[in-house]
């Protein structure tokens, strides 16, 4: 298995509050990402990290932030939390170099986080 | 921008039975395709993956074509199993601005009745 740890596992905050999630890797691969799983949605990008300080937006950004100043952590910051980001959060990693992008990608066991 | 588009489950079938699980996709380039596999309390694990046009994937007894001319990565399996319940989902992954994107569809959830 990728060595991929997510923290916390579970997490109940109240609505307004900030919040991050850890995603903590030992394989050094370069790519890093974050996923939100909803019903009848599947798995969307919320940011993605291509190295150590280059990140990028995905589909679904707004109200979240991330950081990435080492290469093993990337971390998901909700900035004030709301009712629409109870979701279950899965960190990826890929080992992607310059002229391939047919690596699959290894996810954690994700972070369930209910906001009340 | 490019999408995914999976067959709506919960999909029911009989031990032994055949299975297919349809993908079809829009990308602007020439993507990688993907089947990934999820099982309750965890995370997503690659299925099997093509990376061009008329590659099969195949990986304990699944089975995906690339399909370019109708846009699409079916999943079969000939005889599935109780141990196959799961949710499968199809996926792409195409260069972008910053690097590289995999993007899913919504997911198809597998119910396999002994």
């Amino acid at each position: 298995d990728a060595g991929i740890t997510q923290s916390p596992r579970h997490k109940v905050t109240e609505t307004g509050t900030p919040v991050t999630l850890r995603c903590h890797q030992t394989e050094n691969h370069r790519y890093m990402y974050w996923y939100r799983q909803d019903p009848g949605h599947g798995l969307r990008l919320i940011h993605y990290s291509y190295g150590v300080k280059d990140t990028d937006k995905g589909e679904v950004s707004d109200g979240y932030s991330v950081s990435r100043s080492k290469t093993e952590d990337f971390l998901l910051t909700l900035e004030s939390a709301t009712s629409s980001q109870t979701s279950v959060y899965f960190c990826a990693i890929a080992e992607r170099d310059g002229s391939s992008y047919n690596s699959p990608l290894h996810f954690g066991n994700g972070t369930r986080l209910t906001v009340t | 921008g490019d999408s995914v588009t999976q067959m709506e489950g919960p999909v029911t079938l009989s031990e032994e039975a055949f299975l297919t699980i349809n993908c079809t996709y829009t990308a602007t380039g020439y993507p990688s395709l993907f089947w990934y596999v999820q099982y309750p309390g965890e995370g997503l694990q690659l299925l099997l993956k093509a990376t061009k046009a008329d590659d099969k994937g195949s990986n304990k007894g699944f089975e995906a074509t690339y399909r370019k001319e109708t846009t699409s990565f079916h999943l079969e399996k000939g005889s599935v199993q109780v141990s196959d319940s799961a949710v499968y989902f199809c996926a792409l992954s195409d260069k972008d601005t910053g690097g590289f994107k995999t993007i899913f569809g919504a997911g198809t959830r597998l119910f396999v009745k002994a």
